[in-house]
């Protein structure tokens, strides 16, 4: 059974950083792009960011590009997502989820983890 | 790239029938056929319901079903049922390896 826990939310100030973590188990996570999609309180779903399976692609949203820098770890079932430069706007929800082939579906989600930028 | 419109809300009565739209244009729900739709119940993370735009994935009851027109997608969600109260997301590759998710749509069993 697919199981992706998100980790690494929290408090964080305008202009700070913060690493999110995704680890995945149930499958080969080494076959799979894996994606990172945010939902800011109360409102819809946007896109963040797509890693392919062997990292020799990403691709961002441009309302994170330069700021997100997305990667994983294979041999960890890891995936990340390195955000700097954070902005108010930025506070949402993020869930990474596997793409089931790019660019197709999001055919498993994790729980999600919160972050807040706030001074 | 905007978000997919969809209607903020819709409502029936258990047993009935809801179809939610999802528009967008050419270079997106009309240019490709990567149109999926997902549910998400509060506090919850969002669960695929369709892919390819007319795809169940096993385990989600026949009663979903989706199709396109155009640059318009549609899901129908057939003989509604308590569960089935939900927020409701459509999703579209929008070439250039980006993608764009719908406004959102909050469904109400009455």
């Amino acid at each position: 059974q697919v199981h992706l826990v998100d980790s690494g939310g929290g408090l964080v100030k305008p202009g700070g950083s913060l690493r999110l973590s995704c680890v995945a188990s149930g499958f080969i996570f080494s076959d799979y792009y894996m994606s990172w999609i945010r939902q800011a309180p109360g409102k819809g779903l946007e896109w963040v960011s797509c890693i392919s399976s062997g990292s020799s692609n990403t691709y961002y949203a441009d309302s994170v590009k330069g700021r997100f820098s997305i990667s994983r770890d294979n041999a960890k079932n890891s995936l990340y997502l390195q955000m700097n430069s954070l902005r108010a706007e930025d506070t949402a929800v993020y869930y990474c989820a596997r793409v089931n082939q790019w660019p197709d579906y999001f055919n498993s989600w994790g729980q999600g983890t919160l972050v807040t930028v706030s001074s | 790239q905007s978000a997919l419109t969809q209607p903020p809300s819709a409502s029936g009565s258990p047993g009935q029938s809801v179809t939610i739209s999802c528009t967008g244009t050419s270079s997106d729900i009309g240019g490709y056929n990567y149109v999926s739709w997902y549910q998400q119940h509060p506090g919850k993370a969002p669960k695929l319901l369709i892919y390819e735009v007319s795809k169940r994935p096993s385990g989600v009851p026949d009663r979903f079903s989706g199709s396109k027109s155009v640059n318009t997608a549609s899901l129908t969600v057939s003989g509604l049922q308590a569960e089935d109260e939900a927020d409701y997301y459509c999703s579209s590759y929008a070439g250039s390896n980006d993608f764009v998710f719908g406004t959102g749509t909050k469904v109400t069993v009455l």
